[in-house]
């Protein structure tokens, strides 16, 4: 069965440190990965996406993943973290069963000062 | 600037009440979702509708249904809403991407929090 795991429910990391969140799938074909973050109150956002091409993807507000179609992994990296950056981030996978995406458990991200 | 909105951000209603909660997206997209997020449950897909008048059921779509009349408004509808349906729904719609096997980025509301009493 296709899913998405991701195994960190929270994670607090200091402002400036590194930061990468962990995304697993399982998926029959290739996969189109998505990660979103989702501020307190919001909706959610697109970070970036993988179709195809180049494995290491930039996205917005100075994130970046990679695809790792050995280890069936879509992790998620900023080099340096800001206080604004916590909120909730999720990964998901599509297409399923027509044109849906699952989505991940979510990973919380608290940053201390 | 793409725009999805909900009707309600936050709503209380009584067991038994029906229940309408309507999206609007201006994006001309194709797709539109409906999802509950749940703490610790991440986004489960309630339905989803792929053009104006249809519609599949997701995941989880006992004891809601929908309704889409026009491209750019989807409905979710609580029948006879209890206790359990309380949650935070989410709206969502994307354009229709052949490329990707129909996936694309979704676009979301901000939520309708959702409680019944």
């Amino acid at each position: 069965a296709q899913s998405v795991t991701q195994p960190d429910i929270h994670i607090t990391v200091s402002e400036g440190a590194s930061l990468e969140l962990r995304c697993n799938y399982s998926y029959g074909a290739t996969p189109y990965l998505f990660w979103y973050v989702q501020s307190p109150g919001q909706g959610l956002q697109l970070l970036l996406k993988y179709f195809s091409g180049d494995t290491l993807v930039q996205g917005i507000k100075g994130f970046e993943a990679e695809f790792k179609r050995s280890q069936s992994s879509f992790n998620l990296r900023k080099p340096s973290v800001h206080w604004s950056d916590a909120a909730e981030y999720f990964c998901a996978v599509g297409p399923t069963g027509g044109f849906k995406t699952i989505f991940g458990a979510g990973t919380r991200l608290f940053v201390k000062a | 600037d793409v725009k999805v909105t909900q009707s309600s951000r936050y709503l209380v209603k009584r067991t038994g009440e029906k229940v309408f909660l309507e999206c609007v997206q201006d994006m001309d997209h194709e797709n539109m979702f409906w999802y509950r997020q749940d703490p610790g449950l991440g986004l489960r897909l309630i339905y989803f509708s792929y053009d104006v008048k249809m519609k599949e059921k997701g995941d989880i779509p006992e004891g809601y249904s929908v309704s889409r009349e026009k491209k750019e408004r989807f409905s979710l509808i609580l029948e006879s809403a209890s206790t359990n349906q309380t949650s935070m729904y989410l709206c969502a719609s994307s354009p229709a991407q052949p490329l990707a096997g129909g996936v694309d980025e979704q676009f979301f509301g901000p939520g309708t929090r959702l409680t019944v009493l």
